[in-house]
């Protein structure tokens, strides 16, 4: 098993630019977030969702958007980056059976706006 | 105030040191507590869990839960240089909201 993987790896992009964060799991699991990294600010989520064709926001979803292709693919849109948007982002997957919702994270995407 | 507060660090402490890793926390519907472990690079990964007040004991780790005083705890006996890790400590409600609740992770580093 991959278990989570994310496309690309890094990424640089000029201000106003768009791309897409690309998320797969072969765990069968229902729930998938995506989350960005930043140094003092943690882990912050971005968008979920909780089963196929779902999403919620999160806590910082201006700027993003999301789509829930499948069970197993969750991509990460940025339409205009900005600045602010340079960050680690993980995307991470649960099963949502056991209490303690263990999340299985990917590798990350290292993304630099300029 | 974060509901979650952690202090960054970074800690650095000698092989063989107990490190004692500790999240304070505001709302006290949080039910469920888990510790991940951050390599350099890499994403998280859960390292332990608990399930309201005790202990919970694995090998070298021990994970505390105080609800009265709204403190979450990660001991780590005999560290190693392996241990070398951002820890991080995430929360959740009861129910059927599964989103997690996280801190902002510990440096540490543990020095041979």
């Amino acid at each position: 098993n991959a278990g989570v993987t994310q496309t690309p790896k890094f990424q640089v992009l000029k201000t106003g630019q768009s791309m897409t964060l690309q998320c797969a799991q072969d765990m069968n699991h229902n729930s998938m977030y995506w989350y960005r990294q930043d140094p003092g600010m943690g882990l912050r989520l971005i968008y979920y969702s909780a089963s196929e064709g779902t999403t919620d926001k999160g806590e910082v979803p201006n700027g993003y958007n999301v789509s829930r292709l499948n069970k197993r693919e969750f991509s990460l849109r940025l339409e205009s980056a900005a600045p602010s948007q340079t960050s680690v982002y993980f995307c991470a997957s649960s099963d949502g059976q056991n209490f303690y919702n263990e999340q299985f994270f990917g590798p990350g995407t290292r993304l630099t706006v300029l | 105030q974060k509901e979650v507060e952690q202090d960054p660090g970074p800690l650095s402490v000698p092989e063989g040191a107990i490190v004692s890793l500790n999240c304070t926390y505001s709302n006290s519907a949080f039910q469920y507590f888990m510790w991940y472990r951050q390599y350099s690079r890499k994403g998280p990964e859960l390292l332990m869990y608990t399930y309201s007040s005790g202990n919970k004991e694995d090998g070298r780790f021990t994970a505390q839960v105080d609800k009265s005083s709204k403190y979450i705890s990660l001991f780590i006996r005999d560290s190693q240089p392996s241990d070398s890790a951002t820890y991080l400590c995430a929360m959740r409600y009861a129910g059927n909201n599964r989103k997690l609740i996280w801190g902002l992770g510990t440096s540490l580093a543990v020095n041979p």
